[in-house]
């Protein structure tokens, strides 16, 4: 069984600060990975994805991949409490297919 | 605008009563797929269409149907809602071989 794990939290970070997510994998044929944002009785939206291992900067987001350890982040700088959100891992297996394996997210508490 | 529409947003039934969740997408993309989402499960697949007439199932199929005839439609087919199909509901579509997905708004569903 492919599985994405994350810690569920809430994460509470205060405003300002950096909130880092976290994300595990156990198939080691995964090649890509995104990071959907979910605000809370929303649908979830993409953020980022990432192919390669290092970093991806986008404006406040960085997406981290280490693929040796089958880990997955992200970092938030300078949070706002508008960031305050479930932030869902999600990894794609590869081949020709659209699949894409979620974890269960982490609620993200930014405190004013 | 870009979208993806589902019907309905709310509903409450009854076991054993049929019902279809409609999608609709105006992103012409080829991919289509269905998600529900539980607490502590996370989204989950239930099938997908990566093309008219090409559908095929994801991680937990059972109990429900879909169809293909245009690209722009995907509907979810509940032929003999029971209780355990209680659930949120999310259409997405997005291109192909790629995990990019759009997400509708989603569809609550309760199955008394």
């Amino acid at each position: 069984q492919k599985e994405v794990e994350q810690n569920s939290g809430p994460l509470s970070v205060p405003e300002g600060a950096i909130a880092s997510l976290n994300c595990t994998y156990s198939d080691r044929g995964s090649q890509s990975f995104f990071w959907y944002r979910q605000y809370s009785g929303k649908s979830p939206e993409l953020i980022m994805f990432i192919y390669s291992n290092g970093d991806k900067e986008d404006g406040r987001f960085t997406a981290q991949l280490n693929k040796a350890s089958q880990y997955v982040s992200l970092l938030i700088r300078d949070s706002q409490p508008s960031d305050s959100a479930t932030y869902l891992c999600a990894v794609r297996i590869g081949g020709a297919t659209n699949k894409l394996i979620f974890g269960t997210g982490t609620l993200l508490a930014v405190q004013p | 605008e870009a979208q993806v529409t589902q019907n309905p947003r709310y509903l409450i039934t009854v076991t054993g009563k049929k019902l279809t969740v409609t999608c609709s997408q105006n992103m012409n993309h080829e991919y289509m797929s269905w998600y529900r989402q539980d607490p502590g499960l996370g989204l989950r697949q239930i099938y997908y269409s990566m093309n008219v007439e090409v559908t095929d199932k994801g991680d937990v199929p059972e109990g429900y149907k879909v169809s293909r005839k245009e690209k722009r439609n995907f509907p979810l087919i509940l032929e003999s809602p029971s209780p355990n199909q209680t659930s949120l509901y999310f259409c997405a579509t997005g291109p192909l071989n790629t995990g990019e997905l759009f997400f509708g708004e989603g569809s609550r569903l309760t199955v008394l």
